[in-house]
Protein backbone atom coordinates (compact mmCIF):
# COMPACT_ATOMS: atom_id res chain seq x y z
CA UNK A 1 0.00 0.00 0.00
CA UNK A 2 1.18 3.47 -0.58
CA UNK A 3 2.73 5.76 2.07
CA UNK A 4 3.70 9.23 3.27
CA UNK A 5 5.92 9.91 5.69
CA UNK A 6 6.30 12.84 7.57
CA UNK A 7 8.74 14.05 10.40
CA UNK A 8 7.22 12.98 13.96
CA UNK A 9 8.23 16.69 15.22
CA UNK A 10 8.94 20.01 13.88
CA UNK A 11 10.31 22.92 16.15
CA UNK A 12 10.48 26.76 15.37
CA UNK A 13 10.45 30.30 17.20
CA UNK A 14 7.90 32.50 16.64
CA UNK A 15 8.27 34.93 13.46
CA UNK A 16 10.67 32.14 11.98
CA UNK A 17 10.15 29.66 9.47
CA UNK A 18 8.69 26.04 9.37
CA UNK A 19 9.34 23.35 6.68
CA UNK A 20 7.03 19.97 7.39
CA UNK A 21 8.23 17.20 4.64
CA UNK A 22 6.15 14.74 3.13
CA UNK A 23 7.63 11.84 1.19
CA UNK A 24 6.24 9.35 -0.92
CA UNK A 25 6.92 7.19 -3.94
CA UNK A 26 6.74 9.38 -7.17
CA UNK A 27 4.17 11.93 -5.35
CA UNK A 28 5.50 14.78 -7.72
CA UNK A 29 2.82 12.71 -10.31
CA UNK A 30 0.35 13.14 -7.62
CA UNK A 31 -1.34 16.24 -6.11
CA UNK A 32 -0.94 16.82 -2.53
CA UNK A 33 -3.16 18.58 0.17
CA UNK A 34 -2.15 19.68 3.55
CA UNK A 35 -4.42 20.01 6.72
CA UNK A 36 -4.06 21.65 10.17
CA UNK A 37 -5.42 19.91 13.18
CA UNK A 38 -5.37 21.81 16.45
CA UNK A 39 -5.35 20.05 19.93
CA UNK A 40 -8.87 18.70 20.52
CA UNK A 41 -10.32 20.30 17.15
CA UNK A 42 -11.20 18.73 13.49
CA UNK A 43 -8.71 19.14 11.08
CA UNK A 44 -8.77 22.11 8.22
CA UNK A 45 -7.46 22.47 4.79
CA UNK A 46 -4.51 24.78 4.45
CA UNK A 47 -3.36 23.92 1.13
CA UNK A 48 -4.73 22.03 -1.77
CA UNK A 49 -3.65 20.74 -5.63
CA UNK A 50 0.21 20.79 -4.04
CA UNK A 51 0.05 25.34 -4.13
CA UNK A 52 -3.05 26.46 -3.57
CA UNK A 53 -4.39 28.21 -0.23
CA UNK A 54 -8.42 27.81 0.62
CA UNK A 55 -10.35 31.27 1.27
CA UNK A 56 -9.06 32.40 4.97
CA UNK A 57 -6.14 30.68 5.61
CA UNK A 58 -3.43 33.30 5.98
CA UNK A 59 -0.95 33.82 3.04
CA UNK A 60 1.99 32.54 5.47
CA UNK A 61 1.21 28.95 4.43
CA UNK A 62 2.66 28.18 1.35
CA UNK A 63 3.07 24.19 -0.48
CA UNK A 64 5.09 23.06 -3.22
CA UNK A 65 6.02 19.27 -4.74
CA UNK A 66 8.79 18.13 -6.15
CA UNK A 67 9.72 14.73 -6.89
CA UNK A 68 9.30 12.72 -4.05
CA UNK A 69 8.53 15.23 -1.44
CA UNK A 70 5.65 17.60 -1.00
CA UNK A 71 6.43 20.55 1.37
CA UNK A 72 3.95 23.16 4.06
CA UNK A 73 6.00 26.20 4.49
CA UNK A 74 4.86 28.03 7.30
CA UNK A 75 6.51 31.83 6.85
CA UNK A 76 6.56 34.15 10.15
CA UNK A 77 5.02 31.40 12.29
CA UNK A 78 2.84 32.67 14.51
CA UNK A 79 1.56 30.68 18.51
CA UNK A 80 -1.57 29.66 16.64
CA UNK A 81 0.24 27.81 14.71
CA UNK A 82 1.13 25.23 16.70
CA UNK A 83 -0.72 22.04 15.71
CA UNK A 84 -0.27 18.35 14.23
CA UNK A 85 -0.09 18.55 10.53
CA UNK A 86 -1.17 16.21 7.84
CA UNK A 87 -0.26 15.61 4.15
CA UNK A 88 -2.36 13.89 1.86
CA UNK A 89 -3.14 12.10 -1.18
CA UNK A 90 -4.61 9.59 -3.65
CA UNK A 91 -3.32 6.44 -4.41
CA UNK A 92 -5.47 4.12 -7.29
CA UNK A 93 -9.16 6.24 -5.61
CA UNK A 94 -7.67 5.34 -1.77
CA UNK A 95 -7.28 7.67 0.29
CA UNK A 96 -3.67 8.36 1.94
CA UNK A 97 -2.72 10.38 4.78
CA UNK A 98 0.61 11.00 6.07
CA UNK A 99 1.82 10.24 9.83
CA UNK A 100 1.37 13.58 10.57
CA UNK A 101 3.89 16.02 12.35
CA UNK A 102 3.46 17.93 15.15
CA UNK A 103 4.66 21.40 14.82
CA UNK A 104 5.90 23.22 18.18
CA UNK A 105 6.13 27.55 18.28
CA UNK A 106 8.29 27.76 21.10
CA UNK B 1 -22.67 28.05 5.98
CA UNK B 2 -21.25 24.68 4.80
CA UNK B 3 -21.72 22.75 8.52
CA UNK B 4 -20.90 18.85 8.54
CA UNK B 5 -22.67 17.50 12.30
CA UNK B 6 -22.11 13.35 12.80
CA UNK B 7 -24.22 11.44 14.93
CA UNK B 8 -24.22 7.83 16.55
CA UNK B 9 -21.22 7.36 18.17
CA UNK B 10 -21.39 5.33 21.56
CA UNK B 11 -19.48 2.03 23.15
CA UNK B 12 -20.46 -0.90 21.37
CA UNK B 13 -19.11 -4.27 22.49
CA UNK B 14 -16.44 -6.33 20.05
CA UNK B 15 -18.46 -8.02 17.65
CA UNK B 16 -21.42 -5.54 17.63
CA UNK B 17 -22.78 -3.02 14.91
CA UNK B 18 -23.01 0.65 14.81
CA UNK B 19 -24.35 2.87 12.90
CA UNK B 20 -23.22 6.43 12.40
CA UNK B 21 -25.02 9.75 9.99
CA UNK B 22 -23.85 12.76 9.11
CA UNK B 23 -26.16 15.72 8.44
CA UNK B 24 -24.45 17.98 5.81
CA UNK B 25 -26.56 21.61 5.24
CA UNK B 26 -25.39 24.89 3.41
CA UNK B 27 -24.58 23.65 0.09
CA UNK B 28 -25.77 20.37 -2.32
CA UNK B 29 -24.70 17.44 -1.18
CA UNK B 30 -25.46 15.49 -4.68
CA UNK B 31 -22.77 17.49 -5.92
CA UNK B 32 -20.24 15.79 -3.92
CA UNK B 33 -18.08 12.65 -3.21
CA UNK B 34 -18.88 12.16 0.15
CA UNK B 35 -15.55 10.73 3.00
CA UNK B 36 -15.59 8.92 6.26
CA UNK B 37 -11.90 9.38 7.81
CA UNK B 38 -11.29 8.23 11.27
CA UNK B 39 -9.05 8.98 13.89
CA UNK B 40 -8.03 6.30 16.70
CA UNK B 41 -6.88 8.33 20.22
CA UNK B 42 -3.44 9.78 19.70
CA UNK B 43 -2.92 8.41 16.57
CA UNK B 44 -3.32 9.84 13.16
CA UNK B 45 -5.74 10.33 10.17
CA UNK B 46 -7.05 7.11 8.37
CA UNK B 47 -9.03 7.27 5.27
CA UNK B 48 -12.03 5.06 6.01
CA UNK B 49 -14.12 5.37 2.71
CA UNK B 50 -15.44 7.46 0.08
CA UNK B 51 -19.01 7.52 -2.09
CA UNK B 52 -19.96 9.01 -5.63
CA UNK B 53 -22.37 11.68 -5.07
CA UNK B 54 -25.00 9.57 -6.60
CA UNK B 55 -24.27 6.31 -4.76
CA UNK B 56 -22.89 3.99 -7.68
CA UNK B 57 -19.14 3.85 -6.68
CA UNK B 58 -17.85 3.17 -3.43
CA UNK B 59 -14.66 2.55 -1.92
CA UNK B 60 -12.86 1.74 1.18
CA UNK B 61 -9.77 0.82 3.43
CA UNK B 62 -8.81 -2.77 3.11
CA UNK B 63 -8.93 -2.97 7.03
CA UNK B 64 -12.95 -2.43 7.35
CA UNK B 65 -13.66 -3.92 3.60
CA UNK B 66 -16.86 -6.45 4.07
CA UNK B 67 -17.59 -4.90 7.88
CA UNK B 68 -18.59 -1.27 7.31
CA UNK B 69 -20.56 0.07 4.45
CA UNK B 70 -20.97 3.82 3.66
CA UNK B 71 -24.18 4.85 2.31
CA UNK B 72 -26.21 8.23 1.54
CA UNK B 73 -29.62 9.65 1.35
CA UNK B 74 -29.40 13.08 -0.91
CA UNK B 75 -32.99 13.97 -0.39
CA UNK B 76 -32.38 14.10 3.32
CA UNK B 77 -29.05 15.03 3.00
CA UNK B 78 -26.94 12.82 4.78
CA UNK B 79 -24.69 10.34 4.88
CA UNK B 80 -23.84 6.83 6.49
CA UNK B 81 -21.69 4.57 8.00
CA UNK B 82 -22.88 1.48 8.77
CA UNK B 83 -20.33 -0.28 11.02
CA UNK B 84 -20.66 -4.19 11.77
CA UNK B 85 -18.23 -6.81 13.25
CA UNK B 86 -16.58 -4.17 15.38
CA UNK B 87 -13.15 -4.56 16.91
CA UNK B 88 -11.18 -2.86 19.28
CA UNK B 89 -9.15 -1.43 16.50
CA UNK B 90 -12.42 1.02 15.33
CA UNK B 91 -12.06 3.02 18.28
CA UNK B 92 -11.37 6.24 16.75
CA UNK B 93 -13.40 9.47 16.07
CA UNK B 94 -14.82 8.98 13.36
CA UNK B 95 -15.51 12.39 11.14
CA UNK B 96 -16.99 12.74 7.69
CA UNK B 97 -16.07 15.38 5.36
CA UNK B 98 -17.10 17.02 1.51
CA UNK B 99 -14.62 15.82 -1.07
CA UNK B 100 -14.36 18.90 -3.09
CA UNK B 101 -12.78 17.69 -7.12
CA UNK B 102 -10.45 19.70 -9.22
CA UNK B 103 -11.39 19.33 -12.79
CA UNK B 104 -13.95 17.40 -14.65
CA UNK B 105 -12.55 14.24 -13.73
CA UNK B 106 -12.16 14.82 -10.04
CA UNK B 107 -8.13 14.22 -11.03
CA UNK B 108 -7.41 16.04 -7.37
CA UNK B 109 -9.26 16.44 -4.15
CA UNK B 110 -9.65 17.06 -0.99
CA UNK B 111 -11.59 17.24 2.02
CA UNK B 112 -12.97 20.41 3.08
CA UNK B 113 -14.83 21.37 5.32
CA UNK B 114 -15.10 18.64 7.98
CA UNK B 115 -17.70 17.52 10.94
CA UNK B 116 -16.65 17.62 14.90
CA UNK B 117 -16.42 14.04 14.77
CA UNK B 118 -18.10 11.44 16.54
CA UNK B 119 -16.04 9.02 19.16
CA UNK B 120 -17.05 5.04 18.77
CA UNK B 121 -15.38 3.04 21.38
CA UNK B 122 -15.12 -0.75 20.91
CA UNK B 123 -14.74 -2.50 24.11
CA UNK B 124 -16.17 -5.08 26.27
Amino acid sequence: SYELTQPPSVSVSPGQTASITCSGDKLRGKYACWYQQRPGQSPVLVIYEDTKRPSGIPERFSGSNSGNTATLTISGTQAMDEADYYCQTWDTSTGVFGTGTKVTVL
Amino acid sequence: EVQLVESGGGLVQPGGSLGLSCAASGFTLSSYWMTWVRQAPGKGLEWVADIKPDGSEKYYVDSVKGRFTISRDNAKNSLYLQMNSLRGEDTAVYYCARRACGGATCSSSWFDPWGQGTLVTVSS
